[in-house]
């Protein structure tokens, strides 16, 4: 089975703070991806990547950056937390080629709150 | 802009009945199309993937793509409460991009 790990599942930081979400998956995936989730917007895509040191922004970039200096690990950082920042943030990996469908895999999300 | 609606809900059925829920998809080129549940708290997992015109069954479930129509829906038979969630619809991208386009989920409720 596909395993995408985060690391915490909850978190709690200052407006200011700069913050580390990372992401890791065990199956060689080439895509990784950064979601936020909000009641009544649903997923918003953050950043993604599809190889090392490669990102790509998303619909929703400003106040986000992303690494991936591994192909397993896929990190995003809040440079300055802000309230409007407090979110459920998903991490997913993704497999793409080959006779299977694209499917993503989520790891379990961060449930962030900014005071 | 590519867009997948979806009918918030929330949808309640009673438990034993059969559940429907409904996709609409403005990408007229995607290929793959995907049912994610997701419980309360918690993060979206697979239930079924459809890439073809027609129905596809696994278990309880049934997905049905009509691409003419850009409709893709998902029938829940013998509904139970477990099966209480949202219910989010992906649509694949069709540039190539893999970057799947997901709706904002439809709630779901099975009462006893």
């Amino acid at each position: 089975d596909v395993k995408v790990t985060q690391s915490s599942r909850y978190l709690v930081k200052r407006t200011g703070e700069k913050v580390f979400l990372e992401c890791v998956q065990d199956m060689d995936h080439e895509n990784m991806f950064w979601y936020r989730q909000d009641p009544g917007l649903g997923l918003r895509l953050i950043y993604f990547s599809y190889d090392v040191k490669m990102k790509e922004k998303g619909d929703i970039p400003e106040g986000y950056s992303v690494s991936r200096e591994k192909k397993e690990r896929f990190s995003l950082i809040l440079e300055s937390a802000s309230t409007n920042q407090t979110s459920m943030y998903l991490c997913a990996s993704q497999t793409v080629g080959g006779a299977g469908p694209e499917t993503q895999y989520f790891g379990p999300g961060t449930r962030l709150l900014v005071l | 802009q590519k867009e997948v609606e979806q009918n918030s809900g929330p949808l309640s059925v009673p438990e034993g009945a059969i559940a429907s829920l409904n996709c609409t998809y403005s990408d007229r080129g995607s290929q793959s199309f995907f049912w994610y549940r997701q419980y309360s708290g918690k993060s979206p997992e697979l239930i079924m993937f459809i890439y073809s015109n027609g129905d596809k069954e696994d278990g309880r479930f049934t997905a049905q793509l009509n691409k003419a129509s850009q409709y893709v829906s998902l029938l829940i038979r013998d509904s139970q409460p477990s099966d209480s969630a949202t219910y989010l619809c992906a649509v694949g991208s069709s540039g190539g991009s893999y970057i799947p386009t997901f709706g904002r989920g439809t709630s779901l409720i099975v009462h006893p």
